[in-house]
């Protein structure tokens, strides 16, 4: 079974909204990363997240992780059309093992 | 700096014949995966090369299969394909592999369709 699990798998707000993503995994993890994918195309790297980190900014994007929860959380603020796209957390051992999540599926209304 | 390269990005073949894909790495990357995307199974590792030797592989069958060259430049080949081999074949880079140096840098993947 898949190690990250993204809720919810669609989402759908207005512009100006935030969106908020969940991803939960099983095993312990050296880094946690997001990445955005534009319909078919390749992964864009958003933002990563150390074992050792709690919380992380990047403009509009805000990671928190909770590894007692093996849980983390991708929080956009201010949404755009632009946002539209799918979202995967994807969870790195110590091994270089990455595990995708089944992503979620973003839809910013104009 | 060009970005990843991955060819051909599209191609059609038959049940039982042979593919190989190509991809090449971001100039200084060292480390290349590759992943098999589905609507079905979603974004599942394949294997991860780094300075030509298989660092870890996913759960494929024997037919997958890859590998890296001095350059980094890596290709895979997956032989006697199966219907359900139709999907979009990603490769990613980067500099050490995803836990030394985290961002992997994505190609815009091989659309395979499987007849």
């Amino acid at each position: 079974s898949q190690q990250g699990e993204e809720d919810p798998q669609a989402l759908s707000i207005q512009e100006g909204e935030n969106a908020t993503m969940n991803c939960s995994y099983k095993t312990s993890i050296n880094n946690l990363q997001w990445y955005r994918q534009n319909s078919g195309r390749g992964l864009v790297h958003l933002i990563l997240i150390r074992s050792n980190e709690r919380e992380k900014h990047s403009g509009r994007l805000r990671v928190t992780l909770d590894t007692s929860k093996k849980s983390s959380s991708l929080l956009i603020t201010a949404s755009r059309a632009a946002d539209t796209a799918s979202y995967f957390c994807a969870t790195v051992t110590s091994y270089d093992k990455v595990i995708f999540g089944p992503g979620t599926s973003l839809s910013v209304i104009p | 700096k060009a970005g990843v390269t991955q060819t051909p990005r599209y191609l059609i073949k038959t049940r039982g014949q042979q593919v190989t894909l190509s991809c090449s790495p971001i100039s200084g990357h060292r480390s290349v995966s590759w992943y098999q995307q589905t609507p079905g199974q979603g974004l599942q590792f394949l294997f991860e090369y780094f300075s030509e030797t298989q660092r870890n592989k996913g759960n494929f069958p024997g037919r997958f299969s890859g590998r890296q060259f001095s350059n980094s430049r890596s290709e895979m080949n997956v032989s006697t394909l199966e219907l359900g081999d139709s999907a979009l074949y990603l490769c990613a880079s980067s500099v050490a592999g995803p836990t030394n140096t985290g961002e992997l840098f994505f190609g815009e993947g091989s659309r395979l369709t499987v007849l």
